[in-house]
């Protein structure tokens, strides 16, 4: 159980295009999922946190215009990339909470890496 | 503010041997939780334990356990019986108090098993 997906797992995209990463809770309903980035060799950065029917909030130092997130229904978040430019170029995962611990355990995606060219 | 600390960033062990990695927090919750995740080369962020602030026991799960020294503010993992595939980087993490969900992750411990 708890199983999370992300699509797609690696993305190639010319600079100034969009770019929809998909997440999705396969096994459970998440009320709440997270965006995060990772950088080589570094840990992660949360970039926002996405509650079903509501507005993300977003960290400090995120733009909210740049990196759009929509949480449509309890199994799917997206994140929309706009305008990307090399500096996007990173390793996005995203994670749910479920699976009935009560733990608030947080269940990751296998990750989508963007490269913008 | 929350804080983790991992102050190993690569560590070896051989096959069959137990390994520790350390970890250690900072926060003035008196609520919070305490995770560890393996990362692999494929990037994919696995679960392997938790532990929480008003456990009395450390938590186990198969060959992982969490040697957890609430005074010491510590929460080391301990691999039993390193296997080949456990080579991975690995994340402790914490999450604060109650209706805090949001989790603050070290920078984390590569480990090498080696035949």
């Amino acid at each position: 159980g708890a199983v999370v997906s992300q699509h797609p797992s690696w993305v190639i995209c010319k600079s100034g295009t969009s770019v929809k990463i998909e997440c999705r809770s396969l096994d459970f309903q998440a009320t709440t999922m997270f965006w995060y980035r990772q950088f080589p060799k570094q840990s992660l950065m949360l970039m926002a946190t996405s509650n079903e029917g509501s507005k993300a909030t977003y960290e400090q130092g995120v733009e909210k215009d740049k990196f759009l997130i929509n949480h449509a229904s309890l199994t799917l978040s997206t994140l929309t990339v706009t305008s990307a430019h090399p500096e996007d170029s990173s390793f996005y995962i995203c994670s749910a909470i479920g699976g009935g611990q009560g733990t608030d355990t947080q269940y990751f995606g296998p990750g989508t890496r963007l490269t913008v060219l | 503010a929350q804080k983790i600390t991992q102050t190993q960033p690569g560590m070896f062990v051989q096959e069959k041997e137990a390994v520790t990695l350390d970890c250690t927090y900072d926060t003035s919750d008196p609520s919070y939780g305490l995770f560890w995740y393996k990362q692999p080369s494929s990037g994919e962020m696995i679960f392997l334990i938790y532990q929480g602030s008003y456990d009395q026991q450390n938590a186990t799960e198969g060959r992982y356990s969490l040697n957890f020294q609430k005074a010491r503010k510590s929460a080391n993992l301990v691999i039993s019986a390193s296997q080949l595939g456990d080579s991975a980087m690995y994340f402790c993490a914490m999450r604060g108090g109650t209706g805090f969900q949001k989790l603050v992750f070290g920078t984390g411990t590569r480990l090498l098993v080696s035949p």
